[in-house]
């Protein structure tokens, strides 16, 4: 099993420009979720997809979409990139269900972005 | 004031020593995940602990509900323990509040 991978593993982009980020996971987990990672600020969540079909919004959503393309994928866009989205991007996935109500993340490698 | 804090913010020990690393939450949880970002920036998985203690190898994670309260003890520490330890609480649903996490060096 892969677990959760992400593409791309670095990016730089223009302010303006829009870019995908793609996530997949081949364990079967309802849950999926992007994340941004900033010095100083731990990681926060974007979006999150609690199963197929259905996406919320996290604590910062702004300058962001998502799709949940299929069980397996969830992608985050960025549609007009700016400096402030400069940070590093991680996807995870969980699975519902586990005895006691709660589940472990599992985490990709993260993606790098800057935006100049 | 953040809803999950650690401290300290960076710590350094040298080998074999005894390290202690404490998380502690303001917000109603179901449980408290203990996660390692290596250097290279991965991140893994170390404990999600709902109640008492649990121990993996040289790790130690326990948690104190009532005191909402939890610490990460790594006994006989060695330089390739030193990453970012984070916690995160597991409030509603399936989400994770994070702390900011703890750099840790350990110096041979």
């Amino acid at each position: 099993n892969a677990g959760v991978t992400q593409t791309p593993k670095f990016q730089v982009l223009k302010t303006g420009q829009s870019m995908t980020l793609q996530c997949a996971q081949d364990m079967n987990h309802n849950s999926m979720y992007w994340y941004r990672q900033d010095p100083g600020m731990g990681l926060r969540l974007i979006y999150y997809s609690a199963s197929e079909g259905t996406t919320d919004k996290g604590e910062v959503p702004n300058g962001y979409n998502v799709s949940r393309l299929n069980k397996r994928e969830f992608s985050l866009r960025l549609e007009s990139a700016a400096p402030s989205q400069t940070s590093v991007y991680f996807c995870a996935s969980s699975s519902l269900g586990l005895a006691g109500g709660w589940e472990t993340q599992y985490f990709g490698p993260g993606t790098r972005l800057l935006v100049l | 004031k953040n809803e999950v804090e650690q401290s300290p913010q960076n710590l350094t020990a040298q080998e074999g020593e005894f390290i202690t690393i404490n998380c502690s939450y303001s917000v109603g949880i179901s449980a408290l995940h203990w996660l390692q970002q290596h250097p290279g920036g991965g991140i893994v998985s170390l404990f999600m602990l709902s109640s008492g203690k649990k121990k993996h190898g040289r790790l130690i994670a326990t948690i104190n509900i009532q005191e909402k309260h939890s610490s990460l003890h790594i006994t006989a520490s060695h330089p390739r323990d030193s990453a970012v330890y984070i916690c995160a609480a597991l409030t509603s649903g399936s989400r994770l509040t994070f702390g900011e996490g703890t750099q840790l060096t350990v110096n041979p």
